[in-house]
């Protein structure tokens, strides 16, 4: 089974920065990576598909780059509403798709 | 526009078998490349992947949790169902449905989500 390492495990910013996310896994998974954005209480938000691609409605400032086993999310300035916990997933290892632990960005 | 809507027990007793019940709209569980599956998240954990299940019938589980997971569909009431047997508090979560697209074949729509505690 593959596994994601995600990190870190929390992040502390402020509104307006820069945040890098980082998901590795532990075998390649080619682009079949994909990043969620859940807030408390609420189901998690597809974000990015394969690697690179934003879902519908998800703004510009949201990017995801990588292939094989080291993957980023970046968001390029951050909204108050950033402020929430983000999960890897891959599908490439059929028939398990897998999670990464989550990283949690909190407002610094 | 697509919705999804988990129902079942809040409370299992250990050992018993838990069903749930996915009940969606805004798409067809007939169309190609379109699956359910569910997600579930312990209480302050992560996310875990459960099982998958395919407009064609075609049928994925979590290989740890296989030999406890069946997944089923009903095209014409649009509803997917799961059962785990043998629970054990530690199966206490919320548990997802959640729709995977024929493009994205990522978790693009999700239920709400509904809590399940295992306690005797």
């Amino acid at each position: 089974e593959i596994v994601l390492t995600q990190s870190p495990a929390t992040l502390s910013l402020s509104p307006g920065e820069r945040a890098t996310l980082s998901c590795r896994a532990s075998q390649s998974v080619s682009s079949y990576l994909a990043w969620y954005q859940q807030k408390p209480g609420q189901a998690p938000r597809l974000l990015i598909y394969d690697a690179s691609n934003r879902a519908t409605g998800i703004p510009a400032r949201f990017s995801g780059s990588g292939s094989g086993t080291d993957f980023t999310l970046t968001i390029s300035s951050l909204e108050p509403e950033d402020f929430a916990v983000y999960y890897c997933q891959q599908r490439s290892n059929w028939p398990g798709y897998t999670f990464g632990q989550g990283t949690k960005l909190e407002i610094k | 526009q697509i919705t999804l809507k988990e129902s079942g027990p809040t409370l299992v007793k250990p050992t018993q078998t838990l069903t749930l019940t996915c009940t969606f709209s805004g798409f067809s569980l007939s169309t190609s490349g379109v699956g359910v599956g569910w997600i579930r998240q312990p209480p302050g954990k992560a996310l875990e992947w459960l099982a998958l299940i395919y407009w064609d019938d075609d049928k994925r589980y979590s290989p740890s949790l296989k030999s406890r997971l069946t997944i089923t569909k009903d095209t014409s009431k649009n509803q997917v169902v799961l059962t785990m047997t043998n629970m054990d508090p530690v199966d206490t979560a919320t548990y997802y449905c959640a729709h995977s697209g024929a493009t994205s074949l990522y978790f693009d729509y999700w239920g709400q989500g509904t809590l399940v505690t295992v306690s005797s």
